[in-house]
């Protein structure tokens, strides 16, 4: 099963911060999280391990709840350049694909000046 | 140090024709997935593969599709008697380790199929 991404769009002003939701309904071992900009590769942003770790990456960071089998990640004071297509990829726990990634639907953020 | 290659970036075949993809891993990645995108879609993972074993396919359709990755050389999606529905562009990703979170994946620029 995918995992489902929240919100599905977001248009923000330089500066403004956003949160995009993941949510698994399996039990997951790592979060994966990339942005896609049209017709480029996904760009790996940051792994979440099992454990509730939050790491963060410049402005932008990320936690995961393993009970709730969810993650976020934070953006703030936005910039243009995190325009672009967000991403989650879920690790599921157990089984020997270790990898594997299934992503959700993406969730489309564009900033305006 | 180069990242996955992938060739070609652009590829279109006539309905029926053969089409090959090739994927080179990063240096000292022996560990690579292929993923279909389709227009604005998800990723959706087709096969894993490490160097001449492939490890889960669950995401390959039954026909028409193979995939290898030999002792030398890239790794090969191959897509036989390609039809208008195998449109999509195709990502290679590598990684080190298989997962357990101790090592991203990288993606390559993927290559864009269209079936004319």
């Amino acid at each position: 099963q995918q995992p489902v991404q929240s919100p599905q769009a977001v248009i923000l002003r330089e500066g403004e911060d956003a949160v995009i939701n993941c949510s698994s309904s399996k039990a997951l071992y790592s979060v994966h999280w990339y942005r896609q900009k049209h017709g480029e590769a996904p760009v790996f942003l940051m792994i979440l391990l099992k454990g509730g770790e939050q790491k963060g990456h410049d402005k932008i960071s990320a936690s995961f709840n393993e009970k709730k089998q969810q993650s976020s990640l934070y953006l703030t004071a936005s910039q243009l350049s995190y325009s672009g297509t967000y991403f989650c990829g879920t690790e599921s726990a157990g089984g020997t694909s270790y990898g594997k990634l299934t992503f959700g639907q993406g969730t489309i953020l564009t900033v305006h000046p | 140090n180069a990242g996955v290659m992938q060739n070609p970036r652009h590829l279109v075949r006539r309905r029926g024709q053969e089409a090959r993809l090739r994927c080179s891993p990063m240096k000292g990645h022996s560990h690579v997935y292929w993923y279909r995108q389709l227009p604005e879609e998800g990723l959706k993972f087709m096969v894993y593969l490490q160097k001449e074993n492939i490890i889960d396919e669950s995401g390959m359709p039954k026909e028409r599709f193979s995939a290898e990755f030999p002792k030398e050389g890239p790794s090969i999606l191959r897509i036989q008697q390609v039809v208008r529905g195998d449109s999509a562009a195709y990502f290679c990703a590598s990684s080190v380790f298989p997962g357990q979170g101790y090592t991203e994946a990288f993606f390559g620029q993927g290559t864009r199929l269209t079936v004319v």
